[in-house]
């Protein structure tokens, strides 16, 4: 059964910061991986997605890895912002044989302070 | 495209109580999900989709919640009778296979609490 930790689980940083979020899952066996973010009372906003057969991927400040092998995935934020505070998950979808199920991680929640 | 859409966005019921939430999933999406979220148990998958079919419903808690998507525009969650543990937020996402990557959009989801 796949498994998907992000630690730290609560993060604090001054503004201005970068700073990576990390993930990492027991079955290296995905078809892609999915980062979120969600604000509180909110739904969840997807913000990058990473096939399996990539390294990474960019949208603006963020950047994801993926490490297949290793199981582990980073979302590094650069420069990070005050409106960067939400909550942070990754989901792993296990291939594509299973539709789109994904497996979530807890989370983790991220506060810039100004 | 106006995105997943669900409502009602807050529902307050008494115990015992029929709930039924609705979602319109982002048109032209074949796939769609019903999830829930608490502090305790995060986010959880009950049920989804796939052209209007029930692929994968082990994560329904038990008999008194079913799902059903009539066509490709609209499906519905309903809980009889609601007991206060269903208390949590609904969410419903969809995505689309192929070059996205089922890559999952949320609705804003449905705040259900039962007193």
């Amino acid at each position: 059964k796949q498994e998907v930790t992000q630690i730290p689980a609560a993060l604090s940083v001054p503004e201005g910061e970068n700073l990576v979020l990390n993930c990492s899952f027991t079955d290296s066996a995905i078809y892609n991986l999915q980062w979120f973010r969600q604000d509180p009372g909110k739904g969840l906003t997807s913000l990058l997605l990473i096939q399996s057969s990539q390294r990474e991927q960019t949208s603006g400040r963020l950047n994801a890895s993926l490490d297949k092998s290793s199981g582990r995935s980073t979302l590094y934020i650069a420069a990070s912002q005050p409106g960067d505070s939400a909550t942070y998950l990754c989901a792993v979808r296990p291939g594509e044989t299973s539709g789109s199920r994904l497996t979530f991680g807890e989370g983790t929640q991220l506060t810039v302070n100004p | 495209d106006a995105g997943v859409i669900q409502s009602p966005r807050h529902e307050v019921t008494e115990m015992g109580q029929e709930v039924t939430l609705r979602c319109k999933p982002i048109s032209g999406h074949d796939y769609l999900f019903w999830y829930r979220q608490t502090m305790m148990r995060g986010l959880e998958l009950l049920i989804y989709f796939n052209n209007n079919v029930p692929i994968d419903d082990s994560g329904m808690p038990e008999d008194r919640f079913s799902a059903k998507m009539p066509n490709a525009s609209f499906s519905t969650l309903k809980i009889q009778p609601s007991e206060p543990r269903d208390s949590a937020v609904y969410f419903c996402a969809s995505s689309l296979r192929g070059g996205g990557g089922y890559e999952q959009y949320f609705g804003p989801g449905t705040r259900l609490t039962v007193t």
